[in-house]
């Protein structure tokens, strides 16, 4: 059982807004940045979000945000090649580790 | 541009032992904090261990706690992970990965390709 929990998956068709979520609690995503990874087809994972910022070369549909334990990732006009599984990950004080959540998978339908 | 390149994996008997190597490009290597993640056939991601930059501070996922060793030489501008003990749970994609600062508790920005690791008889 991952120390954060996902959506198992979740759908959108191309040009929609879809958001994932990320839930943890106060010793992880209440105290530290999460970052988001998008792996295609269990190849090396992408990183797509980190601290609510874009990294250099992510399109701007992507956008991120936080309230409290949850954070959440939003992809604004869905596109074909946005299909893939999505990770969150961040620090845990109190495990002393990073920890993931189990992963979205996302269809573009 | 910054590149993560790993080697070292294969075919490796359960109690066997095994060392990754984690070759950095691109960015000053002595300055970020870098990571070990793995992934098991059809599994998610993992966390493995992270070390920070002088190398003195390092922390393991309770899963390979006493079994792996991760360590880093700047002059090289290499990460290694030396994997003792290993069990058929240890069969995963082990990934590089840099910490987006010096600070091992920031996320990962850059991430190698994988190296395979199979522990079976």
């Amino acid at each position: 059982q991952s120390a954060l929990t996902q959506e198992a998956s979740v759908s959108g068709t191309v040009g929609q807004k879809v958001t994932l979520s990320c839930t943890g609690n106060s010793n992880n995503i209440g105290s530290y940045a999460v970052g988001w990874y998008q792996q295609i087809s269990h190849g090396a994972p992408k990183t797509v979000m980190f601290a609510n910022s874009l990294p250099s070369g992510i399109p701007d549909r992507f956008s991120g945000s936080k309230s409290g334990t949850t954070d959440s990732l939003t992809i604004s006009g869905l596109q074909p090649e946005d299909e893939a599984d999505y990770y969150c990950s961040t620090w845990d004080y109190s495990l002393n580790a990073h920890v993931f959540g189990g992963g979205t998978k996302l269809t573009v339908l | 541009e910054m590149q993560l390149v790993e080697s070292g994996g294969g075919v490796v008997q359960p109690g066997g032992s095994l060392r990754l190597s984690c070759a950095a490009s691109g960015f000053t290597f002595s300055t970020y904090a870098i990571a070990w993640v793995r992934q098991a056939p059809g599994k998610g991601l993992e966390w493995v261990s992270s070390i920070n930059t002088s190398g003195y501070t390092r922390f393991y996922a309770d899963s390979v706690r006493g079994r792996f060793t991760i360590s880093r030489d700047s002059s090289k501008n290499t990460l290694s992970l030396q994997m003792s003990s290993l069990k058929a749970e240890d069969t995963a994609v082990y990934f590089c990965a840099k910490h987006s600062s010096g600070w091992y508790t920031d996320g990962f920005d850059i991430w190698g390709q994988g190296t395979m690791v199979t522990v079976s008889s």
